[in-house]
């Protein structure tokens, strides 16, 4: 079966600090895909990247970047110089390639940023 | 992509009663997802909703509590049946074009059962 863990619960940092959201996931499958979300209080879901099992290249989009492990199964999101309008509820998410499209989601990191 | 409107984004019901919940997609989609994120909690699958047939439900939701209909590829709807406090959360539809790509989600909608 397939699951995912953030065991951050909270994380509090002062702006412009570099913060890690850590993600470790579990699955059988060989093909499978990864992603963030990032849920702001207002409540909906933003879609932050997607990385298929195959490609382990780690990726950048302006202050943000990931590092995908697949020796540690892990998905870790970094966040560089971090902002108040970071402020949110970051989720990791799992589908396996057999599996019927759903994500497995993560418990959650509750993320603040002070300024 | 897939744009999906979600209503109502918020309600507040009394226990007992029952509230339908509904999902447009923008296109045409073979299956949509209900997920229930209570109050604090992460995303938890409640069913899948597959045009022409029933839904599956995962572990510990019950037709009876959650009927869904999906009468096109375009459309479905959740109601959540005879109410209590404890069905307090953020219900939202999911769809997702393929098994590669990302799902995409409605607003949510944020019930409240007094």
């Amino acid at each position: 079966a397939q699951k995912v863990t953030q065991a951050q619960t909270e994380i509090s940092v002062v702006e412009k600090e570099d913060v890690t959201l850590d993600c470790v996931y579990e699955t059988r499958d060989t093909t499978y895909y990864l992603f963030w979300y990032k849920q702001p209080p207002s409540g909906e879901l933003v879609f932050l990247i997607r990385r298929n099992s195959f490609d382990e290249q780690n990726e950048i989009s302006g202050r943000y970047s990931w590092n995908f492990q697949k020796s540690t199964s892990s998905f870790n999101f970094t966040i560089t110089a971090s902002q108040v309008v970071d402020s949110a509820v970051y989720f990791c998410a799992l589908s396996e390639a057999t599996s019927a499209r759903q994500l497995t989601f993560g418990s959650g990191t509750q993320l603040t940023v002070l300024p | 992509s897939a744009v999906i409107s979600q209503k109502p984004s918020r309600d507040i019901c009394q226990r007992g009663t029952s509230l339908t919940i509904q999902c447009q997609v923008d296109s045409q989609v073979t299956m949509m997802f209900w997920y229930r994120q209570q109050p604090g909690q992460s995303l938890t699958l409640i069913a899948t909703a597959n045009q022409g047939s029933e839904a599956t439900y995962e572990s510990g939701f019950v037709i009876d509590k959650f009927p869904i209909s999906r009468p096109n590829l375009t459309f479905s709807t959740l109601t959540v049946s005879n109410m209590s406090p404890e069905d307090s959360s953020i219900y939202l539809c999911s769809v997702r074009l393929d098994t590669i790509t990302e799902a995409f989600f409605g607003q949510g909608t944020r019930l409240t059962v007094v």
